[in-house]
């Protein structure tokens, strides 16, 4: 079965420059979560949705960040502009709901620098 | 969010077995014991979880303690491949992970 397909795999930018990752859920999940991981912070949640629905994105770190799941098989977190400090790995994530019994299914990531 | 406390840091030898303890003293009656993993350079990897009582499958057995306020990660015989960082993760109705920092895995041959 396919897993969570992430692209690009790796983005390199200029600062000020727009960027978009992509994800795409395992087929039949519900759940889709996008997550950030930088050595100082480590693993955060940056927002999640359920049905395509933005559920909490208390993680989002300021309005350059923004996401979107257009349907429930392709979701997109875009950064505009972007900086820097915004270098890191980004993950997607889906599950299907079951009260928590059920685990979370990782991409592979997308490694993002921006110079 | 219910916190987890993990040693930073463990090291085992090769096909010997591995505890890696997790403690969750403010842990809910309705908290799930989730445990994942991540390897050098991949995305984070679901290995087990539980509630009250032991589980087992074929990656790992995950401990309860009787009063739920701590759990062993086993694994049973640990390769090479089983170096990575363990995160120890309550999880309650809502379907988002908190991470920690984990517990890094050094595996010596």
């Amino acid at each position: 079965d396919a897993g969570v397909i992430q692209s690009p795999r790796h983005e390199v930018t200029e600062m000020g420059q727009e960027v978009t990752l992509r994800c795409k859920p395992i087929s039949g999940h519900d759940y889709l979560f996008w997550y950030r991981q930088t050595m100082m912070r480590g693993l955060e949640l940056l927002i999640y949705f359920n049905n395509n629905v933005p559920i909490d994105d208390s993680g989002m770190p300021e309005d350059r960040f923004s996401a979107k799941m257009p349907n429930a098989s392709f979701s997109t977190l875009k950064i505009q502009p972007s900086e820097p400090r915004d270098s890191a790995v980004y993950f997607c994530a889906s599950s299907k709901w079951t009260g928590g019994t059920k685990p979370q299914h990782f991409g592979d990531g997308t490694r993002l620098s921006i110079l | 969010d219910a916190k987890t406390t993990q040693p930073n840091s463990m090291e085992s030898n090769e096909e010997e077995p591995v505890h890696l303890p997790c403690n969750h003293s403010t842990i809910s009656g309705t908290d799930y014991i989730h445990w994942y993993r991540q390897l050098p350079s991949q995305g984070p990897e679901y290995v087990i979880h539980g509630l009250t009582s032991n589980v087992n499958n074929r990656m790992a057995s995950l401990a309860i303690a009787e009063d739920r306020k701590s759990s062993t990660l086993i694994l049973h015989r640990a390769t090479l491949r089983d170096a990575a960082v363990y995160y120890c993760i309550l999880i309650q109705g809502a379907q988002k992970l908190v991470f920690g920092q984990g517990t890094r895995l050094t595996i010596n041959p």
